[in-house]
């Protein structure tokens, strides 16, 4: 049973189309996250929703677009692809939310991952 | 705000050695979390190691250990008895009192195990 699954795998289009990114937990976790690593391998977080309300939003083009339809779900919708998008595209999730970091390791779990190729 | 260095952009080391990945952090936050995530050559990134600033103890799991030195704003992880399938991408990670339990992460270390 996957836990943080992904899809597609890989994603290769044109700049300029629109495409999305689906993710599914089966944790029951609260809290879901969307992070980007690049070339250089390098991973930044760009969202994060609990319980479907966003809570995080890093300074990402308006072209990106999120949406939690529930708690279990977090999909990524992105417009008008630029060839600075491509990167690998990382789902994440973890059980709870809080603003004390001492609550255990609350670690989060990722998953496989989404190459995305704008050519 | 939360700032992750890793000075190692590669690491070999021979089968059955110990070897240690090098992290130290900046944070202004009165309490963190710190951890260690593994990327192997398929991609997935694992969760491998936490540490809590304030948890007393340097905390261990089977092979992997974190040697945590907060006066030096340290978290080293330690992998014991090197195995091969441990070659592949490290990365220290760290969560703050501000952030809403994003995870900042560093630059990575490519560990090379050889025979």
């Amino acid at each position: 049973d996957t836990a943080v699954s992904q899809t597609p795998k890989y994603l290769v289009t044109q700049m300029g189309n629109d495409k999305s990114i689906k993710c599914e937990q089966n944790l029951g976790h609260d809290t879901m996250y969307w992070y980007k690593q690049d070339s250089k391998k390098f991973l930044k977080i760009m969202f994060s929703y609990n319980n479907k309300e966003l809570i995080i939003n890093e300074t990402v083009p308006n072209r990106f677009s999120p949406k939690s339809p529930d708690k279990a779900h977090l999909n990524l919708h992105i417009n008008s692809l630029e060839l600075g998008d491509s990167a690998v595209y990382f789902c994440a999730s973890s059980q709870v939310w809080s603003h004390s970091p001492q609550m255990g390791s609350n670690e989060q779990f990722f998953g496989p991952g989404t190459r995305l190729t704008v050519l | 705000a939360q700032k992750i260095t890793q000075t190692q952009p590669g690491m070999f080391v021979q089968e059955k050695e110990a070897v240690t990945l090098d992290c130290t952090y900046d944070t202004s936050d009165p309490s963190y979390g710190l951890f260690w995530y593994k990327q192997p050559s398929s991609g997935e990134m694992i969760f491998l190691i936490y540490q809590g600033s304030y948890d007393q103890q340097n905390a261990t799991e089977g092979r992997y250990s974190l040697n945590f030195q907060k006066a030096r704003k340290s978290a080293n992880l330690v992998i014991s008895a090197s195995q091969l399938g441990d070659s592949a991408m490290y990365f220290c990670a760290m969560r703050g009192d501000t952030g809403f339990q994003k995870l900042v992460f560093g630059t990575g270390t490519r560990l090379l195990v050889s025979p």
